[in-house]
C-alpha cells in the first residue's frame, strides 16, 4: 500500500531557531502533498497544499515566510519552520496524493511530527 | 458556527459494545464523506468513505450519511479494545479547490 514517511517523529527546539520536517511517499510518487497542523483536542487545520515544482497554495492565516514549503521533487516535500516560537508547538501531519481524483480516495497522511518550541 | 461539529467525548465504553459516533455539518456542498481513526501521536487511517446519503459496511464498521440533516455516523459492532482510538469525521466538497475539512475528533476508549 501507499507509504509516507516523515521526519522526524519528534523534535524540541529552542525559541528563534528554525527546524526542517521532511515528508516522503516512500512508494508512489506524489504529484501533491499536503501539510496539516492539529493542537491537542482540535482538528486538523490544513496549511498548505505543494505541487512539485511550483509554489505552495497557503491557506487562509497561515504566514507563508513562517512556514516556508519545497517540494523539490515527487517523493519529497520539507516543512521548515522559522525563527519558532512556543506558539508554534504543535503536531505536524503530511499527505501525500498519489493519482488524480476525490481526496478521500486518493490522500496517505503521515505519521506526524512533534515540535516543541522551548 | 465550524463547517463540522464532533463531540470531543471521551467515550468509554465496555469491550464488545455497538459504538455509535456521530458528527454534523453545516456546508451542504460536501458530497464526500470519511471516517479516519488516529491512534496517539500518529497520522490518520482512512476507515470509511461514502459518497452522498446512504449506508456502508466494511466488517465491523457501518457509515451512515443524512445529507437532509447534515448528519453523519460511524458504527462499530462488537467493540475491541484496539479500537481505541480518536476517531476523526471529514468531509469534501465535489469539484473545485478540493480540500479536506475534518472534525475535532471523538476518543474512544473501549475497556475490556
Amino acid at each position: 500500500g501507499a507509504v509516507v514517511s516523515q521526519h522526524p517523529s519528534w523534535v524540541i527546539c529552542k525559541s528563534g531557531t528554525s527546524v526542517k520536517i521532511e515528508c516522503r511517499s516512500l512508494d508512489f510518487q506524489a504529484t501533491t502533498m499536503f501539510w496539516y497542523r492539529q493542537f491537542p483536542k482540535q482538528s486538523l487545520m490544513l496549511m498548505a497544499t505543494s505541487n512539485e515544482g511550483s509554489k505552495a497554495t497557503y491557506e487562509q492565516g497561515v504566514e507563508k515566510d513562517k512556514f516556508l514549503i519545497n517540494h523539490a521533487s515527487l517523493t519529497l516535500s520539507t516543512l521548515t519552520v522559522t525563527s519558532a516560537h512556543p506558539e508554534d508547538s504543535s503536531f505536524y501531519i503530511c499527505s501525500a496524493r498519489d493519482r488524480a481524483g476525490v481526496l478521500a480516495d486518493t490522500q496517505y497522511f503521515g505519521p506526524g511530527t512533534r515540535l516543541t518550541v522551548l | 458556527q465550524k463547517e463540522v461539529e464532533q463531540d470531543p467525548g471521551p467515550l468509554s465504553v465496555p469491550e464488545g459494545a455497538i459504538v455509535s459516533l456521530n458528527c454534523t455539518y453545516s456546508n451542504s456542498a460536501f458530497q464526500y464523506f470519511m471516517w479516519y481513526r488516529q491512534y496517539s501521536r500518529k497520522g490518520p487511517e482512512l476507515l470509511m468513505y461514502t459518497y452522498s446519503s446512504g449506508n456502508k459496511e466494511d466488517g465491523r464498521f457501518t457509515a451512515q450519511v443524512d445529507k437532509s440533516s447534515k448528519y453523519i455516523s460511524l458504527f462499530i459492532r462488537d467493540s475491541q479494545p484496539s479500537d481505541s482510538a480518536t476517531y476523526l469525521c471529514a468531509m469534501e466538497t465535489a469539484g473545485g479547490y478540493q480540500k479536506v475539512t475534518f472534525g475535532t475528533g471523538t476518543k474512544l476508549q473501549v475497556i475490556p
